[in-house]
């Protein structure tokens, strides 16, 4: 079945770019979305990305798509203590049931 | 304002004594599923349902039960609980293509 892979830890200092990393399998992915986590809480929908673009912008956030490697990343400029979370990479085709990522969890030290 | 409400946050109950975990939603969304997070297995789905009276397993389905009498409602029933099912569980609803909507989830424990 279609797998999406992520690296569990990333560890980044304070005002550094961090760049989280998704690679998925199912080539007839469509959309592709970023959820981010904080202690205690549910997920919460950070950005999404259609698979006809290779980027998208919002504020901090880049999201850059490679389809032909299956690959998507998401960048995080000047990063803070508070974007400290874990970050959920997940997939979907032409159904609503979406694939997951096992989530990378960013930690940002000053 | 939108959202998906589970109840309870907490619940540590014993084992064999049935439960249910309540999930809401007030967006109107067909799509409703329920997953488990637990430590470095990410999440994983329970049970989702594509609209009411349709319900169909997800990826650990075994030791759960779920109904979709009404579009907003999505319950997960634990029959008979076991310690192995001592989890994070979250509920989430979507609409199209713009991704899920996750309630603040119910840290359940099975002693």
């Amino acid at each position: 079945g279609e797998d999406v892979e992520q690296s569990l830890f990333l560890s980044v200092r304070e005002g550094d770019s961090s760049v989280i990393n998704c690679t998925y399998t199912d080539s007839s992915s469509t959309y592709l979305y970023w959820y981010k986590q904080e202690p205690g809480a549910g997920l919460q929908l950070l950005t999404y990305i259609f698979s006809n673009m290779d980027m998208k912008q919002d504020q901090r956030l880049t999201v850059l798509l490679n389809k032909k490697d299956k690959h998507l990343s998401l960048r995080i400029a000047d990063t803070q203590t508070g974007d400290s979370a874990i970050y959920f990479c997940a997939e979907r085709g032409g159904s609503y049931i979406p694939t997951f990522g096992r989530g990378t969890s960013l930690i940002v030290h000053p | 304002e939108a959202q998906v409400t589970q109840n309870p946050r907490y619940l540590i109950t014993v084992t064999g004594k049935k439960l249910t975990v309540t999930c809401s939603q007030n967006m109107n969304h067909e799509y409703m599923s329920w997953y488990r997070q637990d430590p470095g297995l990410g999440l994983r789905q329970i049970y989702y349902s594509m609209n009411v009276e349709v319900t169909d397993k997800g990826d650990v389905p075994e030791g759960y039960k779920v109904s979709r009498k009404e579009k907003r409602n999505f319950p997960l029933i634990l029959e008979s609980p076991s310690p192995n099912q001592t989890s994070l569980y979250f509920c989430a609803s979507s609409q199209g293509t713009h991704g899920y909507t996750f309630g603040s989830g119910t840290r359940l424990t099975v002693v």
